[in-house]
């Protein structure tokens, strides 16, 4: 059971609009940046969003991060069939003294 | 270019040790906090441990307290893992992951290397 709570799949259409909910608590997202990752299959999971709406290079603006309270949201906007992969969510957790991730979301591009 | 190259994995009998190595380069590693973080078979990432840039605070989960250490090597820019008294459950792909500064978020990744604890 992860202290972060992300719906175990979701799914949409090729050029569609999807969202990614991250739920958690004030010892967490509460007081703290999220960060997003994709991993898409057999690799090594990638930073998609940092400080809960931020972009690394590289990261196209298709992709979005909201943060309001205890939860936070990835959105996707045009989607494609390369978006298929899976989603986790992150930050640190101050009661835990650790780094604490959501337990993903797998996005499936119909 | 950043990259984390681990290695060390492999199979180990219950109960048994290993020790994981990620060696890197293209950034300044004295100066970031570093982490493993890993992820069971078909399971969800699963953060294991940090040490910052100056190795003056170092946190586990609690899941490896008391049974994995680990450090850092300056000079050979590498980051350890020492794994001891090793379960089934702590079978995974481990990996190494630079930590950005000023945050808790975890920019860079390295490709992953298995361990598998079985008899």
């Amino acid at each position: 059971q992860s202290v972060l709570t992300q719906p175990p799949s979701v799914s949409a259409a090729p050029g569609q609009s999807v969202t990614i909910s991250c739920s958690g608590s004030s010892s967490n997202i509460g007081n703290n940046y999220v960060s997003w990752y994709q991993q898409l299959p057999g690799t090594a999971p990638k930073l998609l969003i940092y400080d809960s709406n931020k972009r690394p290079s590289g990261i196209p603006d298709r992709f979005s991060g909201s943060k309001s309270g205890t939860s936070a949201t990835l959105g996707i906007t045009g989607l494609q069939t390369g978006d298929e992969a899976d989603y986790y969510c992150g930050t640190w957790d101050s009661s835990l003294s650790a780094v604490i991730f959501g337990g993903g979301t797998r996005l499936t591009v119909l | 270019e950043v990259q984390l190259v681990e290695s060390g994995g492999g199979l180990v009998k219950p109960g048994g040790s290993l020790r994981l190595s990620c060696a890197v380069s293209g950034f300044t590693f004295s100066s970031y906090t570093m982490n493993w973080v890993r992820q069971a078979p078909g399971k969800g990432l699963e953060w294991v441990s940090s040490i910052d840039s100056s190795s003056n605070y170092i946190y586990y989960a609690d899941s490896v307290k008391g049974r994995f250490t680990i450090s850092r090597d300056y000079a050979k820019d590498s980051l350890f893992l020492q794994m001891n008294s090793l379960r089934a459950d702590d079978t995974a792909v481990y990996y190494c992951a630079r930590m950005a500064p000023g945050g808790w978020d975890l920019d860079y990744w390295g490709q992953g290397t298995l361990v598998t604890v079985s008899s």
